[in-house]
């Protein structure tokens, strides 16, 4: 079966710098999520898109942002990293008319910031 | 104090045994219960999912809700050294649209052949 989809799986960036995420659903699920998991931690969420709309917000940075497309992928740009944004990042999907909460996560993104 | 606690472990079990993970949650808004198992540097891959109160048996595994006293368990029969792995409990409540999940900090999970 098909799963969530992650790019790239590994990211090293200097602090000041950027870096986007990728992250294409399961086929048919039009609802993203995005999760921060630090060294040992739980995953927090960060932020949601339903039909291409923020559906819900967490504890994201003002300095990361996100949005959906039209193909339902979506992406999280982070902007001015710090060391503390090493990190997994993992995007999750689901559908609506699915089961409530029911999502499926992708292999992650380790970000390493230097 | 966290919405949800896990005991972190690790638990070490021998092969074979039950094992027993458990989380205890303060929000009594949260309906929605489920259980990921995450190897290392991998993705949490969901396990069972429950709503409500009950029980549930899927194969080996066996998930718990006693709402009541806001606590859930997840029993491992006849546990492999394949499941050894980091297990995290997670909820969700209406007044998030059940969009954001609220994990455990995980328990990790050792069967020893």
């Amino acid at each position: 079966a098909a799963g969530v989809i992650q790019s790239p799986r590994h990211l090293i960036k200097e602090k000041r710098e950027t870096a986007t995420l990728k992250c294409y659903p399961i086929p048919r699920h039009d609802t993203v999520y995005w999760y921060q998991q630090g060294p040992g931690q739980d995953p927090q969420f960060l932020i949601s898109f339903y039909e291409k709309m923020q559906s819900d917000k967490g504890s994201i940075p003002d300095r990361f942002s996100a949005q959906q497309f039209s193909d339902y992928h979506s992406e999280l740009n982070m902007s001015s990293l710090e060391l503390g944004d090493s990190a997994l990042y993992f995007c999750a999907s689901s559908q609506t008319s699915g089961r409530a909460s029911e999502q499926f996560f992708g292999p992650g993104t380790r970000l390493t910031v230097l | 104090q966290k919405e949800v606690e896990q005991d972190p472990g690790p638990l070490s079990v021998p092969e074979g045994a039950i094992v027993s993970l458990n989380c205890t949650y303060s929000n009594s808004a949260f309906q929605y219960f489920m259980w990921y198992r995450q190897y290392s540097r991998k993705g949490p891959e969901l396990l069972m999912y429950t709503y409500s109160s009950g029980n549930k048996e899927d194969g080996r595994f066996t998930a718990q809700v006693d709402k009541s006293s806001k606590y859930i368990s997840l029993f491992i029969r006849d546990s492999q050294p394949s499941d050894s792995a980091t297990y995290l409990c997670a909820m969700s409540a209406e007044n998030t649209g059940f969009q954001k999940l609220v994990f455990g900090t995980g328990t990790r999970l050792l069967v020893s052949p």
